[in-house]
């Protein structure tokens, strides 16, 4: 079964660091790029970070440029998000999302974990 | 960044209706990498079409996609109890950049 499962959400106080880690299974994890996207409480989807298969391309949201970071050990196939200088805005349903693959871009996703909340509160 | 707007913001139709869900982008999509997914309460999204048109595996064909350029439609031809949700378009053509309109909620009338 094709499957990713993420953990690491706790609460957290402002300018507090989180590591998030996603497990996959089911598939050959280093033939695809993955994503991290989030959800606040009661609002839509915002996509936050891609890696390409091999870890040698790193994408971000602006809101999220240069605090948080992507990685992936392939080896474990395990996606990870290294979460620094947090803010109350961060408070949110963080899933990780395996990219469709196969037509030259990034996106869409079609394999969703069930996500990790993090809580950003003093 | 391209905007994606999605309309209207709720849906309220009756079981075996026709849903109609309009998502336009602030400019045009390159090559109609526009995507859609349903989301239920308490679970994550679910991809339901791809290149616009495409479904995703397992997507029953009363889900469909049409549109290309600013303007897509996501139609289901007639609603089942399981279809009332929360569906978002999200556009993949300006790659890395990947940006989700704000989502439409299907409820029961």
């Amino acid at each position: 079964e094709v499957q990713l499962v993420e953990s690491g959400g706790v609460v957290v106080q402002p300018g507090g660091s989180l590591r998030l880690s996603c497990a996959a299974s089911g598939f050959t994890f280093d033939d695809y790029a993955m994503h991290w996207v989030r959800q606040a409480p009661g609002k839509g989807l915002e996509w936050v970070s891609l890696i390409s298969w091999d870890g040698g391309s790193t994408y971000y949201a602006d809101s999220v440029k240069g605090r948080f970071t992507i990685s992936r050990d392939n080896s474990k196939n395990s996606l990870y998000l290294q979460m620094n200088s947090l803010r109350a805005e961060d408070t949110a349903l963080y899933y990780c999302a395996k990219d469709i693959g196969g037509s030259g871009i990034f996106g869409p996703f079609d394999i969703w974990g069930q996500g990790t909340m993090v809580t950003v509160s003093s | 960044e391209i905007v994606l707007t999605q309309s209207p913001g709720t849906l309220s139709l009756s079981p075996g209706e026709r849903a109609t869900l309009s998502c336009r982008a602030s400019q045009s999509v390159s090559s109609s990498y526009l995507a859609w997914y349903q989301q239920k309460p308490g679970q994550a999204p679910r991809l339901l079409i791809y290149g616009a048109s495409s479904r995703a595996t397992g997507i029953p064909d009363r889900f469909s996609g049409s549109g290309s350029g600013t303007d897509f439609t996501l139609t289901i031809s007639r609603l089942e109890p399981e279809d009332f949700a929360v569906y978002y378009c999200q556009q993949y053509g300006s790659s890395p950049r990947l940006t989700f309109g704000g989502g439409t909620k299907v409820e029961i009338k």
